[in-house]
């Protein structure tokens, strides 16, 4: 299986901050690399599909980078919807794992 | 706009079998090259992927999961379904259906809390 590592597990931040999550596949997953976003008690909602592409509907304040081993996911100005949970999952091979999770908290 | 909605027994007991249905509305289950998968998530905890199955039939189950689990389709009635047998405490969670494709998993059901306890 491939394992997917996200960091930081939590951040705390302001309206405004930009702020910058990580992903680490165990090995090379290409392109294949996808966010999600999760407000409590909501099902995941596709972000960025293929490392950096970007969801119809999603707000253009939401970049993906990477390809290969290491991703990142970055928010240019946090706005107050934000606060919630992210994800990034390999659509690589099967099982499709997720990373463990980074929360976004308010400061 | 496409709609999946999950439905099954929200209490099941220890070593019996789990058994949860997605009905996908505005649109047909065997449109386009996509396959239908099942996701969990234990009460503040991580994503975990089920498997997945296509409307040929073709199945890909999480190895951890695979002797316990049986996923079907039925294209006329725009459904598909999950089994898991023997479950335990462990098994209790939101569990999720959603349409896949190597890019990414674009709709969601809003998810069913499946509760193992006697």
């Amino acid at each position: 299986d491939i394992q997917m590592t996200q960091s930081p597990s939590s951040l705390s931040a302001s309206a405004g901050d930009r702020v910058t999550i990580t992903c680490r596949a165990s090995q090379s997953i290409s392109s294949y690399l996808n966010w999600y976003q999760q407000r409590p008690g909501k099902a995941p909602k596709l972000l960025i599909y293929d490392a950096s592409s970007l969801q119809s509907g999603v707000p253009p304040r939401f970049s993906g980078s990477g390809s290969g081993t290491d991703f990142t996911l970055t928010i240019s100005s946090l706005q107050p919807e934000d606060f919630a949970t992210y994800y990034c999952q390999q659509s690589y091979s099967t099982p499709e794992t997720f990373g463990q999770g980074t929360k976004v908290e308010i400061k | 706009q496409l709609q999946l909605q999950e439905s099954g027994p929200g209490l099941v007991k220890p070593s019996q079998t789990l058994s949860l249905t997605c009905t996908v509305s505005g649109g047909f289950i065997s449109s386009g090259n996509y396959y239908w998968n099942w996701i969990r998530q234990p009460a503040g905890k991580g994503l975990e992927w089920i498997g997945r199955i296509y409307t040929s039939g073709s199945t890909y189950y999480c190895p951890s999961l695979r002797s316990r689990v049986t996923m079907s389709v039925d294209t006329y009635k725009n459904q598909f379904s999950l089994k898991v047998s023997s479950v335990t405490a462990a098994d209790t969670a939101v569990y999720y259906c959603a349409r896949g494709s190597a890019e990414g998993y674009d709709y969601w059901g809003q998810g069913s809390r499946v509760t193992v306890s006697s």
